[in-house]
């Protein structure tokens, strides 16, 4: 069974700083997707950053980024320049390439200090 | 374009009784799935349509219903409703299963 674990239940970071969240997850699949989720007060699940298992490549949006270790099977989000509108509840996300179904970590709270 | 919208935002019904919660996609996506967030349990996938099509359904009992409609606007259905069903309902809709999904606000629900 895929299982997606978060165990930084809250994390907080001076604004203009850079945080990174951690996620680790357990499949036995080779093929599959990793996604960051930022779900604001507004309770939307708004996509952030996504990543091919079979891409070597760390992908990147912006000021996100992810540190992808598929055989550590990690994934964590570095948040850089970090503004007042990042915060919000980070969620992990794994979902099997042939799969429509998304597995969610227990979410990260961040908080960015002004 | 206008985003994935579900109705109403917010719902109180009492035990024992049913609901139904709608998700419209956004145009042109003809798969919708619905999750369950609650504090305990995190997110919790209930079903995934297409073209009118149960693909795919979590491990949630048989209370828990959906359909969807040719223009692949999609409700779900709670009936007998229990405390513990109280949560924030998300759907999310997509083209297929490459391109990601966009998720809507949420239904909260809640059950006294």
């Amino acid at each position: 069974a895929q299982t997606v674990t978060q165990s930084q239940p809250e994390m907080s970071v001076q604004e203009a700083e850079t945080v990174t969240l951690s996620c680790t997850y357990d499949t036995s699949e080779s093929d599959y997707y990793l996604f960051w989720y930022k779900q604001p007060p507004s309770r939307q699940m708004i996509l952030v950053i996504r990543q091919e298992a079979y891409k070597q490549q760390n992908a990147t949006e912006n000021r996100f980024s992810v540190n992808f270790q598929k055989a550590a099977k990690s994934f964590s989000l570095k948040i850089s320049d970090s503004q007042l509108g990042d915060a919000a509840m980070y969620f992990c996300a794994y979902r099997r390439n042939t799969g429509n179904q998304f597995y969610f970590g227990t979410g990260t709270s961040l908080t960015v200090i002004p | 374009k206008a985003g994935v919208t579900q109705t109403p935002r917010y719902l109180i019904k009492t035990r024992g009784q049913q609901v139904t919660l709608s998700c419209s996609p956004i145009s042109g996506h003809r798969s919708v799935s619905w999750y369950q967030q609650t504090p305990g349990q995190g997110l919790q996938f209930l079903f995934e349509y297409f073209s009118e099509t149960q693909r795919n359904k979590g491990n949630f009992p048989g209370r828990f219903s959906g359909r969807q409609f040719s223009n692949s606007r999609s409700e779900m259905n709670v009936s007998t409703l229990e405390l513990g069903d109280s949560a924030l309902y998300l759907c999310a809709s997509s083209t297929d299963r490459e391109k990601g999904y966009t998720f809507g606000s949420g239904t909260r629900l809640t059950v006294v």
